[in-house]
């Protein structure tokens, strides 16, 4: 059974900070591993993270894949307080009717006061 | 576009009644999925379904069904509602090609008594 753990379970910053989020997973047949932003509704796609492509960044947003030590982080520099979200992360595999079945992790609460 | 839609928003269900949450998308994206999230817990998948016709079960189907007729509509059943069905429900498209990339509708808030 594929499982995703994230770390730590809540966070709270003040503005500026900068912080990281860990994910880590085992799973079967690894194609991807996502992060997404939730606020008040639904989840947001952030990034897509795969063997070929360890490394992605947008804007204050950048968030690496360790394959050897099967994690990712995702790190928020410069904190605002519309960073203020729960933060999934979620791995898919690959081969068969797989495709598009994620699993997501707890999440990860961040708090980012004024 | 609309992108994913979800009715109804709120609903409150006794124990044993049954109910349909609705899930329609305007995008023509040939997967769709049936999401739960419990507080405090990331998403489950419940069914999901690659193609009008094809549906499959996720991690989470017990006491759930769903049909998908058309490319657009992916309703989901719950039969005989428990009240360990309390959660907050959401709906998910994406295209075939980029199956990590799902939209997500606002998600419905189902509460069992």
């Amino acid at each position: 059974e594929d499982k995703v753990v994230q770390s730590p379970l809540s966070l709270v910053v003040h503005e500026g900070d900068t912080v990281t989020l860990n994910c880590s997973y085992e799973v079967t047949n690894f194609r991807s591993l996502l992060w997404y932003k939730q606020e008040k509704k639904a989840p947001t796609f952030l990034f897509m993270l795969t063997s070929s492509g360890i490394e992605k960044k947008s804007g204050r947003l950048s968030s690496i894949l360790d394959k050897k030590e099967l994690s990712s982080i995702l790190n928020i520099t410069a904190t605002q307080t519309g960073d203020s979200a729960i933060y999934l992360c979620a791995v898919e595999a690959k081969g068969g009717t797989s495709y598009g079945k994620l699993t997501f992790g707890q999440g990860t609460i961040l708090t980012v006061h004024p | 576009n609309a992108g994913v839609t979800q009715t109804p928003k709120f609903r409150i269900l006794k124990i044993g009644q049954s109910m349909t949450l609705q899930c329609t998308q305007d995008m023509n994206h040939n997967y769709m999925y049936w999401y739960r999230q419990d507080p405090g817990m990331g998403l489950k998948l419940i069914y999901y379904s690659v193609g009008a016709g094809i549906t499959d079960k996720g991690e989470v189907p017990n006491g759930y069904n769903v049909s998908r007729s058309t490319t657009e509509d992916f309703p989901l059943r719950l039969e005989l509602a428990a009240p360990s069905q309390t959660s907050v429900y959401f709906c998910a498209s994406s295209s075939a090609g980029q199956t990590y990339e799902q939209y997500f509708g606002p998600g419905t808030r189902l509460t069992v008594t």
